[in-house]
């Protein structure tokens, strides 16, 4: 019973180049959350999505950040043009549903640096 | 604006002295969550209080839940190296489960 799988695990890119981060929520979890840990800061929520579709990303940044929960297979969040202030670890969380007391399942997170 | 503030941010103890760590609002939350996380890897759930004024008990760490659902404690009584990390709480508001209200995090070295 696997958890929640994130990969890669780290990422280097160049200024400009395409960021892509994947996500497979844990066996009988459809709802996944991404959240982006910036250095010397706390978690911080990005989008929420179910499958095929978006139902919050009130934490996404305007433009070159995307994210998608295709029919099948996992979650992506693109980062497109990546600039230096995007190095962060991004983690991905699932759950079974969205209850007050929900219980989220977190990855071990993917580490992206932009040179 | 932080909603949940989370204090000390760094704590440094010797082995067997007991600690508390606070996380305060002004929000209400219907649940507050506490995780611990290890360098390089995901936050791990420790408890969810959801019920103004409840208690948890887990071995030697203590949560509280305020009356009034706006803030939160982890007390941990005779602390070892094996406690040393990143705790977090995170709020969530009413019907939005997931999408989880950090505090910044207390740094938590137990020293042998």
């Amino acid at each position: 019973n696997a958890g929640v799988m994130q990969n890669p695990r780290h990422l280097v890119r160049r200024r400009g180049q395409e960021a892509r981060l994947r996500c497979s929520p844990m066996k009988g979890h459809s709802h996944v959350y991404w959240y982006r840990q910036l250095p010397e800061e706390g978690l911080k929520f990005m989008v929420y999505l179910q499958k095929e579709n978006i139902i919050d990303e009130s934490g996404m940044p305007k433009e070159r950040f995307s994210a998608e929960f295709p029919k099948e297979g996992p979650s992506i969040l693109r980062i497109q043009q990546v600039v230096r202030g995007d190095s962060a670890a991004y983690f991905c969380a699932s759950s079974k549903d969205n209850s007050g007391a929900n219980v989220l399942t977190f990855g071990a997170g993917s580490r992206l640096t932009v040179l | 604006t932080q909603l949940l503030e989370q204090s000390p941010q760094f704590l440094s103890i010797q082995e067997g002295e007991n600690l508390t760590v606070y996380c305060n609002s002004s929000s209400v939350f219907s649940s507050l969550q506490w995780y611990r996380q290890e360098p390089g890897e995901g936050p791990v759930l420790l408890v969810t209080v959801v019920t103004g004024g409840e208690v948890k008990k887990l071995k030697r760490l203590t949560f509280q839940f305020g009356d009034a659902r706006k803030d939160s404690s982890l007390h941990i009584t005779a602390a070892q190296p094996g406690d040393t990390g990143l705790y977090l709480c995170a709020g969530a508001r009413y019907n939005q489960g997931g999408k989880l209200i950090f505090g910044q995090g207390t740094e938590l070295s137990v020293k042998p």
